[in-house]
C-alpha cells in the first residue's frame, strides 16, 4: 500500500523567503504526483502535476520535483508572499487508480 | 466553467436517516472518486469509479455507497449515517489514462454533521 509522508507538518517564515516542502512515498512504480493547496475550510486546488517520466514541473513560482528511485518529491516556493499560507498535500497514486495523501504541511508566511 | 459540484454543502443529520451527496462534473472524465478529511488523519478514499457502471473500494468504504450511472455524475449514499461520519466530503474527478489517472480536480466539499 503506498504511503505518503510530508515534512515538515507546520511551517512559518517570513515574506520573501524561499522555502521547500517534502514529500516521500514508499511505492516507487508511481503514475504520477501531484501537489495541491487547500485554503482553511475550503477544498483543494492543483498545483502541480508531475508525470513519472518527468523530473520537475514549474507554475509561476513555484517547482514540484521528483526522485522516483529515492522516493521523493519537493514542492520549492520562491519569494514567499503572506497569501502563500495555506495547507499544501501531496498525493500518489496507489496501484495506479486510487490516490493515497500525505497529511500536509501547514504553511504560514508572515508579513 | 469546467468544474466539479457538490451538494449540498452542509448538510447536519441524525443517525439513521439515509441521505445522498451528490457529485457532478462538466470535463466528461472519466474517472470521479469520494474522499473524507479528518483532522490528524487526513484526505481517505472512500470510493473511486473508472467508467460508468465500475466502481470500487478506497481505504474506507464502510458505511457507503455508490453508483455510476452517468458518466457525469457519481452520488455518494449514506444508507444509515452514524457520528462516525460526521467529516468533509471532497469529490473529485480525472481523465483516466492508460495505467492510471491523471490530474485531479476537486469539487468545493460537503460538511457533514450526523448527530
Amino acid at each position: 500500500k503506498q504511503e505518503v509522508t510530508q515534512i515538515p507538518a507546520a511551517l512559518s517564515v517570513p515574506e520573501g523567503e524561499n522555502l521547500v516542502l517534502n514529500c516521500s512515498f514508499t511505492d516507487s512504480a508511481i503514475y504520477n504526483l501531484q501537489w495541491f493547496r487547500q485554503d482553511p475550510g475550503k477544498g483543494l486546488t492543483s498545483l502541480l502535476l508531475i508525470q513519472s517520466s518527468q523530473r520537475e514541473q514549474t507554475s509561476g513560482r513555484l517547482n514540484a520535483s521528483l526522485d522516483k528511485s529515492s522516493g521523493r518529491s519537493t514542492l520549492y516556493i520562491a519569494a514567499s508572499q503572506p497569501g502563500d499560507s495555506a495547507t499544501y498535500l501531496c498525493a500518489a497514486p496507489n496501484s495506479g487508480y486510487a490516490l493515497n495523501f500525505g497529511k500536509g504541511t501547514s504553511l504560514l508566511v508572515t508579513p | 466553467e469546467a468544474q466539479v459540484t457538490q451538494n449540498p454543502r452542509y448538510l447536519i443529520t441524525v443517525t439513521g436517516k439515509k441521505l445522498t451527496v451528490t457529485c457532478s462534473q462538466n470535463m466528461n472524465h472519466e474517472y470521479m472518486s469520494w474522499y473524507r478529511q479528518d483532522p490528524g488523519l487526513g484526505l481517505r478514499q472512500i470510493y473511486y469509479s473508472m467508467n460508468v457502471e465500475v466502481t470500487d473500494k478506497g481505504d474506507v468504504p464502510e458505511g457507503y455507497k455508490v453508483s455510476r450511472k452517468e458518466k457525469r455524475n457519481f452520488p455518494l449514499i449514506l444508507e444509515s449515517p452514524s457520528p462516525n461520519q460526521t467529516s468533509l466530503y471532497f469529490c473529485a474527478s480525472s481523465p483516466r489514462l492508460a495505467g492510471g489517472v491523471d490530474e485531479q480536480f476537486f469539487g468545493p466539499g460537503t460538511r457533514l454533521t450526523v448527530l
